[in-house]
């Protein structure tokens, strides 16, 4: 069975801290994706990241890095030096051939 | 620009009604989806599609029902039999190949009063 984790329901920091937003999924298959997306209060899920389970090479995207582990099945998020403009709610995804989201991290960044 | 557009935004409706919400892609893509979100939730799948003329039950389908009559389209048909349709619904839509993210429209705002 297929399975994405967000443990963290809410996570508050202030701004200019970094914070990290925890995924660990669950797959027997060895061919899958795994994405990020993020929500603004506006409602549309905006795109983030796709890695392929093929390629554990952590990615940076300037303020944002992502670090994938098979070993722990775990694909974290990293947010460095968070602004206000960050604060929205984070949703990791699996597909293998269905697509299974976790039910999301809500982030406030603080003025 | 190619894109999901759902509308309307924002949609009130009485209670024991029932509502249409239109989701059209220009995309070209197979696979189409229906997905629920509740204040502080997560996204629950209603009905997905991945070809013309076919759709299959998401998680949480009953009182929801869908028709996939052109490949650009899903409507999404909330009856009166859901009990508790005041939600945010989302579409989205993809390619059948694994490797291809969802791509979702801006949403719609349904409340029943």
């Amino acid at each position: 069975a297929q399975k994405v984790t967000q443990a963290q329901t809410e996570i508050s920091v202030v701004e200019k801290e970094d914070v990290t937003l925890d995924c660990v999924y669950e797959t027997r298959d060895t061919t899958y994706y795994l994405f990020w997306y993020k929500q603004p209060p506006s409602g549309e899920l905006v795109f983030l990241i796709r890695r392929n389970s093929f390629d554990e090479q952590n990615e940076i995207s300037g303020r944002y890095s992502w670090n994938f582990q098979k070993s722990t099945s775990s694909f974290n998020f990293t947010i460095t030096a968070s602004q206000v403009v960050d604060s929205a709610v984070y949703f990791c995804a699996l597909r293998h051939n269905q697509f299974y989201f976790g039910t999301g991290t809500s982030l406030t960044v603080i003025p | 620009d190619g894109g999901i557009t759902q509308s309307p935004k924002y949609l009130f409706r009485k209670e024991g009604q029932n509502v249409t919400l239109s989701c059209e892609q220009n995309l070209n893509h197979d696979a189409m989806y229906w997905y629920r979100q509740d204040p502080g939730q997560g996204l629950r799948l209603i009905y997905y599609s991945q070809i013309v003329n076919d759709f299959q039950k998401g998680d949480i389908a009953e009182g929801y029902s869908v028709s996939r009559e052109k490949k650009e389209s899903f409507p999404l048909t909330v009856t009166s039999a859901q009990k508790n349709p005041t939600a945010f619904y989302l579409c989205a839509s993809s390619t059948t190949s694994i490797s291809v993210r969802q791509f979702f429209g801006p949403g719609t705002r349904l409340t029943v009063l």
